[in-house]
């Protein structure tokens, strides 16, 4: 059974700050990806990865940056945290690029 | 640019009545498609699939319809069950691996 974890279910930040969001992914999966969800605007992809220091933009990468440093592990980092990324953030994996996505239950992050 | 769009924010369907979500794309070059439920605090679910080679693709309750002239897909789910309460989200898989996501659909199945 595929595992998608993340590091934090709720975070409440701070305008400014940097924050750090953590995925693990149990099954060997070679693509990673995170995802934003607003209400109205559906899932948006940020960034993604289909290898280990392998990094791609998605649809809104502004003011995020990603690191893969293994396999397993994808990290999402907001440099600068503003309001405007209040959001539900979600990490997902897949084995291959015509596999469906297997996500992780999101991180509800508050930019005050 | 929203190339897969879903039309209907929400649905209220009475238990043991079909639900059906709508689904429309703009990009011929899509030909695979996914669809996802969403519970509150979880993340995202596989649900169904379908091949752009098909029209249908069936599993239990949940039937999924492709028109290809149209650019348009359906989920069907008969009977709707209270637990089929949730967000569904249609999705494109592009040629690179991307998933692209429509905006949801809230579905309530009243008992």
């Amino acid at each position: 059974d595929v595992k998608v974890t993340q590091s934090s279910r709720y975070l409440v930040k701070r305008t400014g700050e940097k924050v750090f969001l953590e995925c693990v992914q149990d099954m060997d999966h070679e693509n990673m990806f995170w995802y934003r969800q607003d209400p109205g605007l559906g899932l948006r992809l940020i960034y993604f990865s289909y290898d280990v220091k392998m990094k791609e933009k998605g649809d809104i990468p502004e003011g995020y940056s990603v690191s893969r440093e293994k396999k397993e592990r994808f990290s999402l980092i907001l440099e600068s945290a503003s309001t405007n990324q209040t959001s539900m953030y979600l990490c997902a994996s897949s084995p291959g690029i015509s596999y469906e996505q297997y996500f992780g239950p999101g991180t509800r992050l508050t930019v005050t | 640019d929203q190339q897969v769009k879903q039309n209907s924010p929400s649905l209220s369907v009475q238990e043991g009545r079909i639900s059906i979500l709508n689904c429309d794309y703009t990009n011929s070059m899509f030909d695979y498609f996914l669809w996802y439920k969403k519970y509150p605090a979880e993340g995202p679910t596989f649900l169904i699939s379908i091949s752009s080679i098909k029209d249908k693709n069936e599993d239990g309750r949940f039937t999924v319809f492709l028109n290809k002239s149209a650019k348009h897909l359906s989920l069907h789910i008969v009977p709707s069950q209270p637990g089929d309460s949730a967000v569904y989200f249609c999705a494109a898989l592009s040629n690179t691996g991307k998933l692209i996501f429509g905006q949801g659909t809230t579905l309530q199945v009243k008992p």
